[in-house]
């Protein structure tokens, strides 16, 4: 079974600039969720989608934002991106999304803010 | 790969040795904690996990202990190899797995 993947894998802009990045989850796997992952701060939770639905959110500004589609695929948007968005984005895939263990984390996708 | 953390905290073991990476959580209503090995170039991959009604769990070559009264949880890794070669973290949470807080991590680096 394919596992999670993220497109794309290395992502350079600039300041004020918008990025979209994709995940696509294990086949089956209904929940997606995103992480921003820093030196300084570590992993923390952007949000989740179930079945198209934004079901958490975790406390990031307006900025991020998220949608899924009904194949489950999902995309992550950092609109007027600023020199803190230099992140390595992570999303992780499970059945239900309700178990922590249950998800399956992706590679990532590092954005670089210039 | 991509570098998960510059400036984290690193335990260098010989190989062939125990490791022990140690993790202090913040919330004592946590139900529920897994610790994480993310290689280079990779996503957090599941280790193991442990409810806050137990103290100790075992899994293959690791172990879990959890020591309530002082917020500590720590990961044991017996007979170290190479591949072992990763970050660490925990992560405390709801019996369900909500309100995820992940800690900072600890790189370990094994010597041959």
């Amino acid at each position: 079974k394919a596992g999670v993947t993220q497109t794309p894998r290395y992502l350079i802009k600039t300041r004020g600039q918008q990025v979209t990045l994709s995940c696509s989850p294990i086949s089956g796997h209904r929940s997606v969720s995103w992480y921003q992952q820093t030196p300084g701060q570590g992993l923390q939770f952007l949000f989740e989608y179930f079945s198209e639905t934004q079901r958490n959110k975790g406390n990031f500004p307006g900025r991020f934002s998220g949608r899924q589609f009904s194949n489950s695929r999902s995309e992550m948007n950092v609109s007027t991106l600023e020199l803190g968005d230099s992140a390595l984005y992570l999303c992780a895939s499970s059945l239900s999304g309700t178990a922590a263990y249950e998800q399956y984390f992706g590679p990532g996708t590092r954005l670089t803010v210039t | 790969g991509e570098s998960v953390g510059l400036h984290l905290p690193t335990l260098s073991v010989q190989e062939g040795d125990n490791s022990i990476i140690n993790c202090a959580y913040s919330n004592s209503a946590s139900d529920y904690f897994i610790w994480y090995k993310q290689e280079s170039g990779k996503g957090p991959q599941f280790i193991i996990d442990i409810r806050s009604n137990m103290d100790k769990r075992q899994g293959q070559r690791v172990t879990v202990l959890l020591n309530k009264t002082v917020k500590h949880l720590s990961l044991q890794i017996a007979a170290t190899q190479p591949g072992d070669s990763a970050v660490y973290f925990c992560a405390e949470g709801g019996e369900k797995g909500q309100n995820f807080v992940f800690g900072p991590g600890t790189r370990l680096s094994v010597l041959p």
